[in-house]
């Protein structure tokens, strides 16, 4: 079951803009992940930010929780070609699955 | 180096014949997943194991089969009762204390 949501659904930036991708959820969480995936290769572990925190950070990674309106964002700064993919967000469910969004797709332009 | 291998990268079947997936992990870790992901969609559970011998169904188990006789091994059968068995299929891994999977490269299966 894919209860989260990724808007937008692609995003196209030039090299050196910032990306900014949201994840909304219906039901409450403990934590959020966001994974990246190369075209064809499987998924990366970026990030994971708890439900009692309300941002975080990794290298170029902003990642932002707001639990009063069920939603996170990622914000890649500076971008480089190489952070073309999709990014997804997900969370566990009470039976321990994780429930993952229909993904963003980067393309940074050179 | 640690990590999870599958195997084929790629694998093309007629219709009709089950075909199994291999999964591979040196983490040591304790639960192993299989996902299912088609084009421009994100990842829909098959099936998970949390422990040896021990496996349970996700949200799309009809037509698909799986074993975890070994920690390091999750093996997944696509039989030929699964309608659209074309997909990339992705095998995960994680430590029963982590909220982190760990993910394998990936089989794209082609049924003709």
């Amino acid at each position: 079951s894919q209860q989260g949501e990724e808007d937008p659904q692609a995003l196209s930036i030039q090299e050196g803009e910032n990306a900014t991708m949201n994840c909304s959820y219906k039901t409450s969480i403990n934590n959020l992940q966001w994974y990246r995936q190369n075209s064809g290769r499987g998924l990366v572990h970026l990030i994971l930010i708890r439900s009692n925190e309300r941002e975080k950070h990794s290298g170029r990674l902003r990642v932002t929780l707001d639990t009063s309106k069920k939603s996170s964002s990622l914000l890649i700064t500076a971008s480089r070609a190489a952070d073309t993919a999709s990014y997804f967000c997900a969370r566990w469910d009470s039976n321990y699955q994780l429930i993952w969004g229909a993904g963003t797709k980067l393309i940074i332009k050179p | 180096d640690g990590g999870i291998t599958q195997s084929p990268k790629y694998l093309f079947r007629k219709e009709g014949q089950n075909v199994t997936l291999s999964c591979e992990q040196n983490l040591n870790h304790d639960a192993m997943y299989w996902y299912r992901q088609d084009p421009g969609q994100g990842l829909r559970l098959i099936y998970y194991s949390q422990i040896v011998n021990d496996f349970q169904k996700g949200d799309i188990a009809e037509g698909y089969s799986v074993s975890r006789e070994k920690k390091e091994s999750f093996p997944l059968t696509v039989t030929s009762a699964q309608k659209n068995p074309t997909a990339f299929y992705l095998c995960a891994s994680s430590n029963s204390y982590s909220y982190e999977q760990y993910f394998g490269p990936g089989t794209r299966l082609t049924v003709t």
